[in-house]
């Protein structure tokens, strides 16, 4: 079975700063997706970034990318040039590339509190 | 309509009442999932309906609380005998079978018991 494990609960940068949000999986699987959501204090889940594992290239979306690393199965998330409608729960999550049967869900992190400080 | 939709937004009941939570997934979409999120925290997994597949009902974290989904399209939830420390948020998302889209989700129903 899949799992997902973000290790900062909570995490405090400055307006401005470069902050990154780590997150690493475990899988036997070789082709996936992996995610980034954001939830700001709406409540509403957005995604911010999304990454297939067949490719290399690191996903980018502004001021938002990835360090994806296959092999360690590590998928951490940099955001640069913080602002202040950063601050939200952030969350990782892992899917399979060809869900086939109800074991085949979404994996969701405990998430990431971050707050971007004036 | 164009995203996932949940109602009612906010719940307001009393102990030991019944409640039904409802979710439209987007319209296509295979996978339906249900989510519970307290306050500040993370979500819960609550259940997973995957197209004609038996739903994983794992999450469920008593006999109180149930799911159907009709015509593989609208899912309601439902709590029995509701107790307090059942408010929370409670989000639905829906995704298609395949992995390289990603899950929407609602706006979630705030359930508050008194």
């Amino acid at each position: 079975a899949q799992t997902v494990t973000q290790s900062q609960p909570e995490m405090s940068v400055q307006e401005a700063e470069t902050v990154t949000l780590s997150c690493t999986y475990d899988t036997s699987e070789n082709n996936y997706y992996l995610f980034w959501y954001k939830q700001p204090p709406s409540r509403q889940m957005i995604l911010v970034i999304r990454q297939e594992a067949y490719k290399q290239q690191n996903a980018t979306e502004n001021r938002f990318s990835v360090n994806f690393q296959k092999a360690a199965k590590s998928f951490s998330l940099k955001i640069s040039d913080s602002q202040l409608g950063d601050t939200a729960m952030y969350f990782c999550a892992f899917m399979k590339h060809l869900p086939m049967n109800r074991d085949d869900k979404i994996i969701f992190g405990k998430g990431t509190r971050l707050h971007i400080l004036p | 309509g164009a995203g996932v939709s949940q109602s009612p937004s906010n719940k307001v009941t009393e102990k030991g009442k019944d409640v039904e939570l409802r979710c439209d997934p987007i319209s296509g979409h295979t996978a339906l999932y249900w989510y519970r999120q307290s306050l500040g925290q993370g979500l819960e997994f609550l259940i997973y309906f995957q197209g004609n597949s038996a739903p994983d009902k794992s999450g469920l974290p008593s006999d109180r609380f149930s799911a159907e989904r009709t015509g593989g399209s609208v899912s309601t939830l439902t709590i029995q005998r509701t107790q307090q420390e059942d408010s929370a948020v409670y989000l639905c998302a829906s995704s298609l079978r395949q992995g390289n889209t990603e899950a929407f989700f609602g706006q979630g129903t705030r359930l508050t018991v008194v």
